[in-house]
């Protein structure tokens, strides 16, 4: 299973909304999981079952969609969500990664 | 609490194995549902599944490491054992450990903090 996101980067302004895709090449299950990652830094789990915020995760992360088609949204970006944000499958063994959004300060 | 720690050499060179040894605490392999696994991931680019193991010592291995990949556990000592064989400048990349709590589901849910792994002569 292919994960193609969209923008591979994303400028936004401090207190804006962002809104990353993610599609799948082929129909799925809500298998779907979204990844933090800061420079150094292992990934961070911020959302699975496409929509459920992982514990400890701040209310302005959400994620949604099915099929093929997800998306999170972070309502009101603050200065630590400057990150690369990442989406995976796990429908299937190997789960599989999309290449990635780099959220960065408009 | 859970964490997980890679340990291994930094520098490898071509042709040679690479062995890696995950150590991790808060949890136990021999709980039903728990699984751990290697991630990699190039510099700049995506992570990739390598291999997990489960509580039952079921193995699974991504397609195109297959053939030079092993991956076991030691429940007592609770770690787990990544070894490599035949190491490319392409494998360079940095190796994170992660668990997977299957009741929940088969994502990662805690990663250890990575090891970097560069494949050079």
């Amino acid at each position: 299973m292919v994960m193609t996101q969209s923008p591979a980067t994303l400028s936004v302004s401090p207190g804006e909304r962002a809104t990353l895709s993610c599609g799948a090449s082929h129909s799925m299950s809500n298998y779907l999981a979204w990844y933090q990652q800061k420079p150094g830094q292992a990934p961070r789990l911020l959302i699975y079952g496409a929509s459920t915020r992982a514990t400890g995760i701040p209310v302005r992360f959400s994620g949604s969609g099915s099929g093929t088609e997800f998306t999170l949204t972070i309502s009101s970006l603050q200065s630590e969500d400057f990150a690369v944000y990442y989406c995976l499958q796990y429908n299937n063994w190997p789960g599989t990664f999309g290449q990635g959004t780099k959220v960065e300060i408009k | 609490q859970v964490t997980l720690r890679e340990s291994g050499p930094a520098l490898v060179k071509p042709t040679q194995t690479l062995t890696l040894t995950c150590t991790f605490s808060g949890f136990s392999l021999s709980t039903d549902g728990m699984c751990v696994g290697w991630i990699r991931q190039p510099p700049g680019k995506a992570p990739e599944w390598l291999a997990r193991i489960d509580w039952e010592d079921d193995k699974y291995y991504t397609t195109s490491v297959k053939t030079r990949v092993t991956i076991s556990k030691d429940t007592s000592k609770n770690q787990v054992v990544l070894t490599m064989t035949n190491m490319d400048p392409l494998d360079t990349a940095t190796y994170f450990c992660a668990r997977i709590d299957t009741t929940k589901g088969y994502f990662v849910d805690y990663w250890g903090q990575g090891t970097l792994v560069t494949v050079s002569s």
